[in-house]
């Protein structure tokens, strides 16, 4: 069974701080990882990871993956009160063909205080 | 932006009802998805579908049904609703952002409380 597991679960922080979130998983058939950021609504698309290495940047967030070590981690610099959200780590996975599915993590919430 | 629309936003309804909820995509992704979102558990795929009349569960497929019948639409059916199924629901689909990159877009949910 695929897993993905982020921590912490939680954290607050001061604006200005910077902050990293983890995410490990275990999975069949590794295609991507993503990262999303969800506050009142929808979760919207951060990241997407396929190789190992090469940093992602947009803005003051980043992220990076280890696919030897089934980790990745989201960087948020210079945090500011817009960033609270709840961050999700999402690994894909190919069923069969094309198909693919998402595993999610259950979420690291962020509260930014000012 | 993928053009999905989710419908109703908001629903209540009584155990043992059927709740059918609708994504519609104007778009012409090929795959689309259904989660629902629970505290605690994070977003859980319900069933998935990668075609019309193409369709498979998730990990929480148990007491859902969905339909694809045709390319727009993709609708998730719960049979006899318990008050376990209360919960947001997201459909989402996947798509080509740029060259050798993609990703999942999400629609904006369905609140069902069942009482």
């Amino acid at each position: 069974e695929d897993k993905v597991v982020q921590s912490p679960l939680s954290l607050v922080v001061h604006e200005g701080d910077t902050v990293t979130l983890n995410c490990s998983y275990e999975v069949t058939n590794f295609r991507s990882l993503l990262w999303y950021k969800q506050e009142k609504k929808a979760p919207t698309f951060l990241f997407m990871l396929t190789s190992s290495g090469i940093e992602k940047k947009s803005g003051r967030l980043s992220s990076i993956l280890d696919k030897k070590e089934l980790f990745s981690i989201l960087n948020i610099t210079a945090t500011q009160t817009g960033d609270s959200a709840i961050y999700l780590c999402a690994v894909e996975a190919l069923i069969t063909g094309a198909n693919s599915k998402l595993t999610f993590g259950k979420g690291i919430t962020l509260s930014v205080r000012p | 932006d993928a053009g999905i629309t989710q419908s109703p936003r908001h629903k209540v309804t009584e155990t043992g009802t059927p709740v059918t909820l609708r994504c519609h995509q104007t778009e012409n992704h090929r795959y689309m998805y259904w989660y629902r979102q629970d505290p605690g558990h994070g977003l859980r795929l319900i069933h998935y579908s990668y075609g019309v009349k193409d369709t498979d569960k998730g990990e929480v497929s148990d007491g859902y049904s969905v339909s694809r019948s045709k390319t727009e639409d993709f609708l998730l059916t719960l049979e006899s609703a318990t008050s376990s199924q209360t919960s947001v629901y997201f459909c989402a689909i996947s798509e080509i952002r740029r060259q050798g990159d993609y990703g999942y877009t999400f629609g904006s949910g369905t609140r069902l409380t069942v009482v």
